[in-house]
């Protein structure tokens, strides 16, 4: 069974710093891509950065260098590192699958995690 | 950026009604697109990707289609289990969703 399990969200001030992790269980880790996508609370989904296979980094232009995405094959893990954090950041994020050229967007996707950024 | 359109932004439906749900993207994406389904409290669950390509397990009443940059989900029967928000999303250019529609049961 594919699994994608996220972990790491909690409550940080604003300018705080918060890494978020991905672990993925039930598949061939290394032949996917991954996505952070993330939901204010009543909001749309938003896309974030992705890790290709082969490790081409995307980001969205929003973010402006705050958050950086990694990816340890040997851990089956995806990591998001979030700086500068701000009040709009508070959300839910979600760890995302996706086949690598054009194939299948989306097929799994994690329960989410919470971030809350308040003070 | 690629922008999507989504339209409705809300839907009221009777049950065995056919729905259709539409996006429209900026620009080409070269049939790069999904849908998917999210139920209050859920993650988002692929629908459709590729414009037209059911993913396993979906019930065939969903289906999509498109001509150009306009997009189309389409549920030919509605049923209880269906409300929820829809959302599209290019990925020929990043990631870009649209904005949803939240379908309701009359």
């Amino acid at each position: 069974e594919v699994r994608l399990v996220e972990s790491g969200g909690r409550l940080v001030k604003p300018g705080g710093s918060l890494s978020l992790s991905c672990a993925a269980s039930g598949f061939s880790f290394s032949s996917f891509s991954f996505n952070w996508v993330r939901q204010a609370s009543g909001k749309g989904l938003e896309w974030l950065a992705a890790i290709s296979s082969w490790g081409r980094i995307l980001y969205a232009d929003s973010l402006r260098g705050r958050f950086t995405i990694t990816r340890d094959n040997a851990e089956n893990s995806v990591f998001l590192v979030m700086n500068s954090l701000r009040a709009e950041d508070t959300a839910v994020y979600y760890c995302v699958r996706s086949e690598d050229n054009g194939g299948k967007s989306g097929d799994s996707w994690g329960q989410g995690t919470l971030v809350t950024v308040s003070s | 950026d690629i922008q999507m359109t989504q339209s409705p932004s809300t839907l009221s439906a009777s049950i065995g009604d056919r729905v259709t749900i539409t996006c429209r993207a900026s620009q080409s994406v070269s049939g790069l697109l999904a849908w998917y389904q999210q139920k209050p409290g859920q993650a988002p669950k692929l629908l459709i990707y590729q414009a037209s390509s059911l993913e396993s397990g979906v019930p065939s009443r969903f289906s999509g289609s498109y001509s150009g940059t306009e997009f189309t989900l389409t549920i030919s029967s509605l049923q209880p289990d269906d409300l929820a928000t829809y959302y599209c999303q290019q990925y020929a250019n990043f990631w870009t969703f649209g904005h949803g529609t939240k379908v309701e049961i009359k």
